[in-house]
């Protein structure tokens, strides 16, 4: 079973409006950590936000934020007042019992977001 | 800079040969990590090392190979055993707080 699933493949939206890119999880363990990356079309990934399973409020990182629905283990990333730049990959990714050092990061397939001028 | 350094960007080589990916950090982070990713895919672990001298395998290790002789420096071995070879490979260290990791520019193989 799929751990991160991200449903989108690809999105086009018009410059200036909100983007929502979906992500749901799947894990047992009660503590965990949410990522979203950024992949431009050079390659590197780019960290944008991280959300830890105990955290009381979603993450916020200036134009983006990250709605958390712990109940139905969704951490979608909001986009606010799409720019050009925002056209790319973007990933979520999921690290369980974020303390363990043997842990490792795993990442959904990715969405690509196309923003229109 | 404070940064990741992965060298070649774009590397070239016919099949049968193995080939080294370099990755250097100066970030200081004890843990470093290799990526494969195919087009239209997801990242998956190759290796992985959390101190010197030590290093673990990924979720698909087979026909690659690593070594970790300094922090800074964690070179990926790209072996002949290896099916499919030709893709993106990315180098990622790890920060111990919330534990994000930072990754490098990435390299391209193609085997041909």
């Amino acid at each position: 079973a799929q751990k991160i699933t991200q449903t989108q493949p690809g999105m086009f939206v018009q410059e200036k409006e909100a983007v929502t890119l979906d992500c749901t999880y799947d894990t047992s363990d009660p503590s965990y950590g949410l990522f979203w990356y950024k992949q431009p079309s050079s390659g590197e990934m780019i960290f944008l936000i991280y959300q830890g399973s105990y955290d009381q409020q979603n993450a916020t990182e200036g134009r983006y934020s990250l709605n958390f629905q712990k109940a139905r283990k969704s951490a979608n990333l909001v986009i606010s007042a799409s720019q050009l730049g925002d056209s790319a990959m973007y990933f979520c990714a999921m690290r369980e019992a974020p303390l363990n050092r043997d842990d490792k990061i795993i990442f959904g397939k990715g969405t690509r977001l196309h923003i229109l001028p | 800079d404070g940064g990741i350094t992965q060298s070649p960007k774009y590397l070239f080589r016919k099949e049968g040969q193995n080939v080294t990916l370099s990755c250097e950090q100066n970030l200081n982070h004890d843990a470093m990590y290799w990526y494969r990713q195919d087009p239209g895919q997801g990242l998956r672990l190759i290796y992985y090392s959390q101190i010197v001298n030590d290093f673990q395998k990924g979720d698909i290790a087979e026909g690659y190979s690593v070594s970790r002789e300094k922090k800074e420096s964690f070179p990926l071995t790209v072996t002949s055993a290896q099916k499919n070879p030709t893709a993106f490979y990315l180098c990622a260290t790890e920060t111990m707080t919330v534990r994000e990791q930072y990754f490098g520019p990435g390299t391209r193989l193609t085997v041909t």
